[in-house]
């Protein structure tokens, strides 16, 4: 048990379906991050947020929208995905924007 | 973006046995950490090691920054060690924005 806690830890959706990523974390930490990683491939950051705030779009295209309510919570909502956004999604967290991170169990995501 | 090389890609050890994993960087980091991803997906941090020597347990790292390189040492190895083994280190003037290798692939026979 890391103290970060993802839902759903499976989903399949079709291209058109509009689905959301849960994100929690219990470690009262300031920053969240989201990471994609795809088969064969390293981790990919996508976003960062601080205190939040969005400090980092790492060229994500706007089929991924990430929303950040309070610190500890964090979304990453998916409409009009392709069968390449197939992959297993992770969320982090960490105390600061330079300190350790600590990553959830991941979403496994299958778009049909 | 900095360049993270990780050797080996593979590893096949017998329980028991001892191994050593390497990162390199094309860039001098300031934020490197090292992760365990077990065949479930879960990554545990294992290390923040920017420079130095740190020990937990059976594993230990170091970090020589001026040549930029990290090693992980696994001691004993046992079963549930098998797994992937990420290093990663910020890029460029980001801090916060890791770039991770690409990995070692350990798996522990009994």
């Amino acid at each position: 048990e890391t103290g970060v806690t993802q839902t759903p830890r499976h989903l399949v959706m079709g291209m058109t379906n509009k689905k959301s990523l849960k994100c929690e974390q219990h470690l009262g930490h300031n920053a969240m991050y989201w990471y994609k990683q795809s088969a064969k491939k390293p981790l990919e950051l996508m976003f960062v947020y601080s205190l939040e705030e969005r400090v980092e779009n790492n060229s994500v295209p706007s089929r991924f929208s990430p929303e950040c309510p309070n610190s500890s919570h964090l979304f990453l909502h998916l409409h009009t995905l392709q069968p390449e956004d197939s992959a297993l999604y992770l969320c982090a967290s960490s105390q600061s924007l330079t300190g350790t991170q600590y990553f959830g169990a991941g979403t496994r995501l299958s778009v049909l | 973006g900095i360049q993270v090389e990780q050797s080996p890609p593979d590893l096949i050890l017998q329980e028991g046995a001892n191994s050593t994993l390497r990162c390199n960087f094309s860039d001098s980091v300031n934020n490197l950490q090292w992760f365990h991803q077990n065949p479930w997906g879960q990554l545990i941090n294992l290390f923040y090691i920017p420079s130095g020597t740190k020990q937990n347990g059976r594993l230990s790292a170091t970090t020589v920054a001026t040549e930029r390189y990290s090693l992980l040492y696994i001691s004993s190895s046992q079963t549930t060690d098998s797994g992937v083994y990420f290093c990663a280190g910020n890029s460029g003037g980001s801090n916060y924005k890791l770039t991770f290798g690409k990995g070692t692939l350990l798996t522990v026979n009994p």
